[in-house]
């Protein structure tokens, strides 16, 4: 079974930057894509970026092209998210999230970490 | 931009069908994902590539895919259905995940 454990909550300043951490076990870690997709409280679902060990391929989502990094460590089955020049508007939970079920050219999201709350407040 | 078109609210009676659709441009070209959603919860796969149901989903949520139009399908709606769905798709010209706004299912 796959577990994601994500890092605790965070308040940051407006202009500062984040990195936030997942734990991932219960899989072979290179064989796992790893996103990141946040919720806005009260909103819907947006994905962020993310990677896919199987074919090396990186993708960010055009509204955050140049805010946001994500990176791995396989020696510690750790994903990691950066965002940086937070608004108010970052204010959000989220979430990493991995597939193992689909045979889509690119995968659902099986499986949700607990979520993170950043809260960007003066 | 790919844009998933979903009605922001769906009401239906317990026992009956609830039927959720989610619209765009030859989607039944892509493969569909969707989710449920219920309050301070985090998001849980129902369906995957279009119809097909992870382990512990029960039978009565299915899914269909064809032309501009994709659909959940709920068989006798019981209260603890009521959440927000959300469908979701690849889109390889943009090479980005789109989600859907949303649909709020309530339950009478």
């Amino acid at each position: 079974q796959v577990q994601l454990v994500q890092s605790g909550p965070e308040v940051k300043e407006p202009g500062a930057s984040v990195k936030l951490s997942c734990k991932v076990s219960g899989y072979t870690f290179t064989e796992l894509p790893i996103h990141w997709v946040r919720q806005a409280p009260g909103k819907g679902l947006e994905w962020m970026g993310g990677f896919d060990h199987e074919d090396g391929e990186r993708f960010y989502a055009q509204n955050f092209q140049g805010r946001v990094t994500t990176t791995e460590d396989t020696s510690t089955e750790t994903a990691y998210m950066h965002l940086s020049s937070l608004t108010h508007e970052d204010t959000a939970l989220y979430y990493c999230v991995t597939g193992v079920l689909s045979i889509a050219a690119k995968p659902s999201f099986d499986y949700w970490g607990q979520g993170t709350l950043i809260t960007v407040s003066s | 931009s790919y844009v998933l078109t979903q009605p922001p609210s769906v009401s239906v009676a317990p026992g009956k069908t609830a039927r959720i659709t989610c619209g765009a441009n030859n989607i039944g070209l892509k493969s569909v994902h969707w989710y449920q959603q219920k309050p301070g919860q985090a998001p849980v796969l129902v369906v995957y590539d279009d119809s097909d149901r992870p382990s512990g989903i029960p039978e009565r949520f299915s899914g269909s895919n064809s032309g501009n139009t994709a659909t959940l399908t709920i068989d006798e709606v019981e209260a603890g259905d009521e959440a927000d769905y959300f469908c979701q798709v690849w889109d390889v010209d943009t090479t980005s995940y789109v989600f859907a706004t949303g649909t709020k299912v309530t339950v009478l």
